[in-house]
């Protein structure tokens, strides 16, 4: 089964960017999005289709994807935007399934 | 406006069957490329994909837990329905539906959960 892999954790200072990453084999070819989740809510698409907004995100969020990396930007980060963070593909191999990345904790200092 | 709620027990015992009901409105599951996720989360851990049910009744799984899922729908309740079987404490976690569409394969608006606790 297809497998994502992320840092457990990123730090930045507000005003910084942050850059999260989620490797995978050949993620370039795969559409990834991007969920963020905060304490005791369910998660919030973010970035779809590796670099696309859902209504009502802010553009400050961003997406790229390439090779065997996909990366969620984050540009002058708020405290507010301190969360774990989730990078999903789907696998349509024999498994057809859904696949989530072990997440992220966005530590604004 | 697009709703999903999930229901269920919050705490079952070990080796029991768990059935949680996904409630939604604002979109129709007879509506070709509609899809309804479930979604789970022990606490503190990661994301865990489980199951698919899509407008023309094909169904996906978690190949680990394939064994142990069934996912059905009531179109006419605009409801999913998910059983596990053979529940055990690792299986405590929130549970989340959410929806999703062919093509797209992003999950776009979800449930709050419902916190399942496995105990005897």
């Amino acid at each position: 089964s297809y497998v994502l892999t992320q840092p457990p954790s990123v730090s930045v200072a507000p005003g910084q960017t942050a850059r999260i990453t989620c490797g995978g084999n050949n993620i370039g070819s795969k559409s990834v999005h991007w969920y963020q989740q905060k304490p005791g809510q369910a998660p919030v698409l973010v970035v779809y289709d590796d670099s696309d907004r859902p209504s009502g995100i802010p553009e400050r969020f961003s997406g790229s994807n390439s090779g065997n990396t996909a990366t969620l930007t984050i540009s002058r980060v708020e405290a507010g935007d301190e969360a774990d963070y989730y990078c999903q593909v789907w696998d349509s191999s024999s498994d057809h399934s859904g696949v989530f990345g072990g997440g992220t904790k966005l530590t604004v200092l | 406006q697009v709703t999903l709620r999930e229901s269920g027990p919050a705490l079952v015992k070990p080796t029991q069957t768990l059935t949680l009901t996904c409630t939604f409105s604002g979109f129709s599951l007879s509506t070709s490329g509609m899809c309804v996720s479930w979604i789970r989360q022990p606490p503190g851990k990661a994301l865990e994909w489980l199951a698919l049910i899509d407008w023309d009744d094909d169904k996906y799984y978690s190949t680990s837990l394939k064994t142990r899922l069934t996912i059905s729908k009531d179109t006419s309740k605009n409801q999913v329905v998910l059983t596990m079987t053979n529940m055990d404490p690792v299986d405590t976690a929130t549970y989340y539906c959410a929806r999703i569409r062919t093509r797209e394969y992003y999950f776009d608006y979800w449930g709050q959960g419902t916190l399942v606790t496995v105990s005897s």
